[in-house]
């Protein structure tokens, strides 16, 4: 079947945009992840999603990121007032069962290059 | 919270020869254990886990060995193949906190 899948897959957007990402998990997953990736590093945890709910957003590095998941699918990470440091590939990723202790399935990332 | 320390962080090996990458972890706690492999361009890819009641788990040419007590983890590829090169990442998680390694590039070279 499809896998998760992240449109745009690059997007360069300038300083002090608004800028949104999206992620369409695998189908009938409940859990949803958005992770952040800069060069030459491993995925960094942003914000999880059990359903609709945001069950732990404590990678979210500021108030200028966002993200919604409202139907339980389909989900939005929202950056705002962007800024060079933001720069990085953003993955989604999804799983069939919540929490960290169980297979995460990523999608190809989005490339964010803020000028 | 959870710190995971990944080494080499570049490897290179000829075509069938065995390549093993280590990884070591803080926190006693931690229950889960991924490996993700990441080829240019594309997100990583889940290849093998571990769970903390489990010591070894092999799938194929790979396999994972965990030493709870020492806190450390490895990814073994036996017979490596130029298919096996990419960037390999070791994970370890407890609860809603999961941590990446830094990576290994893993060059065979045919």
């Amino acid at each position: 079947g499809a896998g998760v899948s992240q449109t745009p897959s690059n997007k360069v957007t300038e300083k002090g945009k608004y800028v949104e990402l999206r992620c369409d998990p695998i189908s009938g997953h409940t859990a949803l992840y958005w992770y952040r990736q800069s060069l030459g590093q491993g995925p960094e945890f942003l914000i999880y999603f059990q359903g609709t709910g945001a069950a732990d957003d404590s990678g979210l590095p500021n108030d200028r990121f966002f993200a919604v998941r409202p139907e339980g699918s389909v989900s939005t990470l929202k950056i705002q007032r962007t800024e060079r440091g933001d720069s990085a590939v953003y993955l989604c990723a999804s799983s069939p069962r919540g929490g960290m202790s169980y297979e995460q399935y990523f999608g190809p990332g989005t490339r964010l290059t803020v000028t | 919270g959870e710190n995971v320390e990944q080494h080499p962080s570049t490897l290179s090996v000829q075509e069938g020869d065995s390549a093993v990458i280590k990884c070591t972890y803080s926190d006693s706690a931690s229950n889960y254990f991924p490996w993700y492999k990441q080829e240019l361009g594309k997100g990583p890819q889940l290849i093998i886990d571990i769970r903390s009641n489990v010591g070894e788990k092999k799938d194929q040419r790979i396999a994972v060995t965990l030493n709870k007590t020492a806190k450390h983890f490895s990814l073994h590829i036996t017979e490596t193949q130029p298919e096996d090169s990419a960037v390999y990442f070791c994970a370890a998680s407890i609860a809603n906190d999961m941590r990446f390694g830094a990576g290994t590039r893993l060059t065979v070279k045919p």
